[in-house]
Order: structure tokens, then sequence, then C-alpha cells
């Protein structure tokens, strides 16, 4: 059963960068041919598409957070991270990591449990 | 950017009733590429229905959805306890992938 994970500093201050790291079990990132995303959530509010990362590096951000998003991806490790730069108050929400289904840039049907990140001084 | 319009924001229901929720879609979402959550407090989202109207493993029947275009309904048959949460619609059919609002199923 493929599981993702979440993990990361819990607190960021203002005009830091947020750093996680989504870890895979049950698959190979390298060897499935899926791509794999960051969604994010504010507590009470909806989904919002981050970006998306195919295991071979090539990536995809939502242009309304592209210039301050970068996603790689460490096969070796079965990882793929995100990083946010200048961060304020409103980067405050849980962030998800999942994977697109059906080897393509489709839904998600695996998702982490998500977690919360708080940008405060 | 597709923006996708979530109705009611609330639905207030007995179990044992049907539920219809409804997603429009700011411009017609090709090849039916439009998905449906569902999302409990605490958890992250479930997929429920990929394709408009294909329902994901394990989802039970009572659960259905259909449209096309810019007109989506995520209908629930007859509501079990458990149904009680949010829903989300979600289109995949253009970057950026986005989500409705979501609606929110309550008991009545």
């Amino acid at each position: 059963q493929l599981q993702l994970h979440e993990s990361g500093p819990g607190l960021v201050k203002p005009s830091e960068t947020l750093s996680l790291t989504c870890t895979v079990s049950g698959g190979s990132i390298n060897r499935s041919n899926y791509y794999w995303a960051w969604i994010r959530q504010p507590p009470g509010k909806g989904l919002e598409w981050i970006g998306t990362i195919f295991y071979t590096g090539t990536t995809y951000y939502n242009p309304s957070l592209k210039s301050r998003v970068t996603i790689s991806v460490d096969t070796s490790k079965n990882q793929f991270s995100l990083k946010l730069s200048s961060v304020t108050a409103a980067d405050t929400t849980i962030y998800y990591c999942a994977r697109h289904a059906g080897h393509g840039w489709y839904y998600f049907d695996y998702w982490g449990q998500g977690t919360l990140v708080t940008v405060s001084s | 950017e597709i923006v996708l319009t979530q109705s009611p924001g609330t639905l207030s229901l007995s179990p044992g009733e049907r539920a219809t929720l409804s997603c429009w879609a700011s411009q017609s979402v090709s090849n039916n590429y439009l998905a449906w959550y569902q999302q409990k407090p605490g958890q992250a989202p479930r997929l429920l229905i990929y394709g408009a109207s294909n329902r994901a493993t394990d989802i039970p029947d009572r659960f259905s959805g259909s449209g096309s275009g810019t007109d989506f309904t995520l209908t629930i048959g007859r509501l079990e306890p458990e149904d009680f949460a949010l829903y989300y619609c979600h289109q995949y059919d253009t970057s950026p992938q986005t989500f409705g609002q979501g609606t929110k199923v309550e008991i009545k």
C-alpha cells in the first residue's frame, strides 16, 4: 500500500523559506512513471495546487506561486521536496503531498496526512 | 484558470436522504477531467469520483457522479452517518489545476 508522509518545521519566520519533504513508501518514485504534487489548504478553507514534479525532475508550478516555489526530487531517498521562499502569514496552511493517478497529470489518488506550517515571528 | 463554483455551500440533510451537490466550471472541462473528493475534519481529502463519473476503488455505489462541459453533479443516494463531511470538486484538464471551494454536508 502506497503511503506518503510530509515532514518539516511547523513554524517558519516571515520572509524566510519554508521547506518540506514528502517521503514515499510502498512504491518507488523513479520506477513508477507517476507525477507527484504539493497541495495546500488554509485551515477551514479550500484546496490550492502548488506544483507537480515527475521523477526526471520536470516541474509544473501554479502561476500564482511560481516565483517563490521550487519542487525537487531525490530518487535515492524516495522523496520529493517543497521550498517556498519569502513566506508571509498568508502561507500559514496545511501542506499535503499527493500522487497524481494514472501515469499522467491527473487527479490525486494518494495523499499524505498533511502538515500544518505556521508563519510567525 | 478554470474557476470551479460549488453549490450549495452547506447542505443540511438527514441520514437516509439523497444529497445532490453541484460544481460549475467557468469554462468547459475537456475529457470530463473532473474529480470529487470527500474530506473529514483533520483528514486529507479522499478520492471519490474521477473522470466525472467513475467511482474510485472501494467507494460505495451510493456515490455517483455525472455531468460534462461546465456542469457537474455528485449524488449521494442515501446518506449514511459517515457521509457527513466536506466535498470538493477538482478539475485536472488545464493548468493550473483548481478546486471548488467545497460543499459541507451536515446533519439536519
